[in-house]
């Protein structure tokens, strides 16, 4: 199975919004609501930010939110603050009952 | 809330098995709610789903690794386990445990580094 395809990096300041894409295919991204999003700070585990294409986690900001149209899933976070840079990964189920996730994306705070 | 913690030896040979042991404690490992899987993560590169098991029922596995890889469920311990045979360098990462619900990874381990090495 092939990795979701994110950029490699993103960047903003502190106080804007940026967008983190996720493509996928018909078969995983675009087939079903289960698109997660993972935020990773170095040498820690990844985090639950977003599950269910826009559900957020009990204690995740609500600065943090997703969408999906067709193949591609993103996650937006909005008002910027220093504790976001991190590493960014999107997953999906897919129809092969498998679960994928993407090569990852990592957010620099300018 | 649940809590995983992985534990196994932390350097394997090469052509060896690699075996980890996720201990679940604030719920039960019988849950119907949850699957619980493997994930890794080579060293400076992203995160790899290994595969998933469900109350000793079902398991699914990344096919890449499928030829090699067992999960199993520990009932008695509230433990489940992986087995990865014939081990190459390219398997050297940090391997996390996680619970699993509708296709995401709520609850994580901290993280268990095995380098596979002679």
């Amino acid at each position: 199975q092939s990795a979701l395809t994110q950029p490699a990096s993103v960047s903003g300041s502190p106080g804007q919004s940026i967008t983190i894409s996720c493509t996928g295919t018909s078969s995983d991204v675009g087939a079903y609501k289960y698109v997660s999003w993972y935020q990773q700070h170095p040498g820690k585990a990844p985090k639950l930010m977003i599950y269910d294409v826009t559900n957020r986690p009990s204690g995740v900001s609500n600065r943090f939110s997703g969408s999906k149209s067709g193949n591609t899933a993103s996650l937006t976070i909005s008002g910027l603050q220093a504790e976001d840079e991190a590493d960014y990964y999107c997953s999906s189920y897919t129809s092969t009952n498998t679960l994928v996730f993407g090569g990852g994306t990592k957010l620099t705070v300018l | 809330q649940l809590q995983l913690q992985e534990s196994g030896p932390g350097l394997v040979k090469p052509s060896e098995t690699l075996s980890l042991t996720c201990t679940v404690s604030g719920g039960s490992i019988s849950s119907t709610t949850y699957y619980w899987g493997w994930i890794r993560q080579p060293p400076g590169k992203g995160l790899e789903w290994i595969g998933s098991i469900y109350y000793s029922v079902n398991t699914y596995y990344n096919p890449s690794l499928k030829s090699r890889l067992t999960m199993s469920v520990d009932t008695s311990k509230n433990q489940f386990s992986l087995r990865l045979t014939s081990v190459i360098a390219a398997d050297t990462a940090v391997y996390y445990c996680a619970s699993v619900r509708r296709g995401h990874f709520d609850y994580w381990g901290q993280g268990a580094l095995v380098t596979v090495s002679s």
